[in-house]
């Protein structure tokens, strides 16, 4: 059975850091596309990352380049998401997927605000 | 950027009825591999997303029949034949051909 857990998610303020994890099982984890992607209370939804498979290419949306960083460790099963400079238009529900959006999990939650 | 416009935003409709969604795309959604990855994805109330159909008309396995997906280039349509209760939520397209992949607004189905 396919799953994705993420973890992580807290309160922060304006500024500060925080490091999302997404624990994976149930495929070969080491052979896929992987991505993180949010959705900010009540609203759609937005793809933040994409991640190759061994971690060679990696894509941004334009409002989170620079401030935001995917990684994987294939060892581990895992996914990352390393946030820093958080502003409020990054509060959300933060969803690891598969690939193309083939399976979801779900969602750790991030507010920034002082 | 490509922009996907979803119509109609809000859909009620009777228990057994059929419902149609349509997604415009900003450009057109076929790869160089010959591919078009235009996505439909179920979002029920508190869920996380569940991808519903794959590539403009591919249904994705334990998704029922009465779900379907047509269209092509800029063009695409979500069917659902007979509108069940568990059919509740928020539909959207998506298209992952061009980087940054992109959403539709979202569709909110509601039984009347």
């Amino acid at each position: 059975e396919v799953q994705l857990v993420e973890s992580g998610g807290d309160l922060v303020q304006p500024g500060g850091s925080l490091r999302l994890s997404c624990a994976a099982s149930g495929f070969t984890f080491a052979t896929t596309w992987m991505a993180w992607v949010r959705q900010a209370p009540g609203k759609g939804l937005e793809w933040v990352a994409n991640i190759k498979h061994d971690g060679s290419d990696k894509y941004y949306v334009d409002s989170v380049r620079g401030r935001f960083t995917v990684s994987r460790d294939n060892a581990k099963n895992s996914l990352y998401l390393q946030m820093n400079s958080l502003r409020g238009e990054d509060t959300a529900v933060y969803y690891c997927a598969i690939g193309r959006g083939f399976f979801w999990g779900q969602g750790t939650p991030v507010t920034v605000s002082s | 950027d490509v922009v996907m416009t979803q119509s109609p935003l809000s859909l009620p409709v009777t228990l057994g009825q059929p419902a149609s969604i349509s997604c415009r795309s900003s450009q057109s959604l076929v790869q160089s591999d010959g591919n078009t990855y235009l996505i439909w994805l179920q979002q029920r109330p508190g869920q996380s997303p569940r991808r519903l159909i794959n590539k403009v008309s591919n249904r994705e396995s334990g998704v029922p029949d009465r779900f379907s997906g047509s269209g092509s280039g800029t063009d695409f349509t979500l069917k659902i034949s007979r509108v069940e209760a568990e059919d509740v939520g928020v539909y959207y397209c998506m298209q992952g051909t061009h980087w940054p992949y992109s959403f539709g607004q979202g569709t909110k189905l509601e039984i009347k």
